[in-house]
């Protein structure tokens, strides 16, 4: 009953390196989505999708990428490394319907760019 | 501007005391509301959601919250917190079907 997986759990980064933060669920939802977690700031949404193939922009995308070539993956992609990008990154998923059906959070990324 | 809002950074209380967590929110229209909970090390788990109907909605682990639409408020309750209550709780505006928007969260300590 694994939910939503998201490796690495950890990781360091230096200034302008690049990394791919990958996300899986097994629960065959249509909907993912990236968020970012600053302290005192809750979350962001970076970007989501509806659905294989179709990916699109939130509240916070500049710097990231994203890709959707399944339904079970969907990658999040850091080319060039800024500090400001150091946060907690979690992906979450839904069923019909998006964020009015429940949410389901994988436990996180934490990435420090250095 | 669209905004939810969590007066309280900490909250500490006495286990088996009640405990009210605040949310307020900003929006043009009739909203839905969440509260969510993050243990440490966690991701994100759904306590409750308010769309439409009775304005006192219970969630699970004994939680409860009630929307006063007057006040724009969203407010957490329990009748007794237990040690395993301690955690982050989010409030959460739905305000399209993809981009739901969360408060800074409230960090509850339990004391025994």
């Amino acid at each position: 009953n694994a939910g939503v997986t998201q490796t690495p759990k950890f990781r360091i980064l230096k200034i302008g390196q690049s990394m791919t933060l990958q996300c899986a669920q097994d629960m065959n939802h249509n909907y993912m989505y990236w968020y970012r977690q600053d302290p005192g700031m809750g979350l962001k949404l970076i970007y989501y999708s509806v659905g294989a193939g179709i990916t699109d922009k939130g509240e916070v995308p500049n710097g990231y990428n994203v890709s959707r070539s399944t339904t079970e993956d969907f990658p999040l992609r850091l080319e060039l490394a800024a500090p400001s990008q150091t946060s907690v990154y979690f992906c979450a998923s839904s069923s019909r319907g998006g964020l009015n059906t429940e949410a389901f959070f994988g436990q996180g990324t934490r990435l420090t760019v250095v | 501007a669209q905004s939810v809002t969590q007066p309280d950074i900490h909250i500490t209380v006495s286990e088996g005391a009640s405990l009210e967590l605040r949310c307020n929110y900003s929006y043009g229209a009739t909203p839905y509301l969440f509260w969510y909970v993050q243990s440490p090390g966690q991701g994100l788990q759904l306590l409750l959601k308010y769309f439409s109907g009775d304005t006192l909605v219970q969630g699970i682990k004994g939680f409860e919250a009630e929307f006063k639409r007057s006040q724009s408020s969203f407010n957490l309750r329990k009748p007794s917190v237990h040690w395993s209550d301690a955690a982050e709780y989010f409030c959460a505006v739905l305000y399209n079907n993809n981009d739901m928007r969360f408060g800074a969260g409230t960090r509850l300590t339990v004391k025994p």
